[in-house]
């Protein structure tokens, strides 16, 4: 079946930093999503991106469907963006997520 | 906020305990997913249900019962569950199964406890 590859799969920053987490993905896929899992276990979608460029405030997120990788912006990160950023794509069923980067913001 | 519901949000039961996990949307989507979470680990698919008909089973032990009464609903029936399968429960929902390529919406999740 498909794999999905995260890193960093760890990442601290002081508030205010930018960083970027990356997704590779084995095969050819029509959608990649991209979650937030919050302290408290809420998931929450962030980007449905097959490909191209999306941004929502102070993310964004690129997906370079031919060379099958996925790249989540975060800029000026605040505390309340710590949790673990999953991506997620189709595979033998309907998704199949990476192993998560778990990002802790300190202020 | 989620529009997808879930309740209760902690469970404590008993290995001979019968318990149920609910899970209520009001989004008009026609395909509900079960994901179970261990901790540090991503979510693994357990059932899919398409237009209120079982149509994915990740072989998933017969000790967790999935419903789907009518297509806001979607229930888990637990019954003689073992100290593993203690996880966060997770229900999502999509618009329509058929592509496999549906963005997913997901519950705040069960966090269950099994002793």
């Amino acid at each position: 079946g498909i794999q999905v590859e995260q890193s960093p799969p760890d990442l601290i920053l002081q508030e205010g930093a930018n960083s970027t987490l990356r997704c590779n993905f084995s095969d050819s896929v029509n959608n990649l999503q991209w979650f937030h899992q919050n302290p408290w276990g809420q998931l929450i979608n962030l980007f449905y991106i097959p490909s191209g460029t999306k941004q929502n405030g102070r993310l964004s997120a690129t997906t370079v469907a031919t060379e099958r990788y996925s790249l989540l912006y975060i800029s000026s990160s605040q505390t309340t963006d710590s949790g673990v950023y999953f991506c997620a794509v189709p595979g033998n069923t309907p998704l199949v997520f990476g192993k998560g980067t778990r990002l802790s913001v300190i202020a | 906020d989620t529009e997808v519901t879930q309740t209760p949000k902690h469970l404590v039961m008993g290995m001979t305990n019968k318990k149920s996990l609910k899970c209520e949307q009001h989004m008009g989507h026609r395909a509900m997913y079960w994901y179970k979470q261990k901790a540090k680990k991503p979510p693994e698919l357990m059932f899919v249900y398409s237009y209120e008909k079982l149509s994915i089973n990740e072989s998933v032990p017969s000790r967790f019962s999935p419903e789907c009464p009518n297509s806001s609903l979607l229930n888990l029936h637990l019954h003689a569950l073992q100290p593993e399968d203690s996880a966060l429960y997770l229900c999502a929902t999509a618009k329509d199964r058929d592509s496999f390529n549906e963005k997913l919406f997901f519950g705040s999740g069960t966090q269950l406890s099994v002793l």
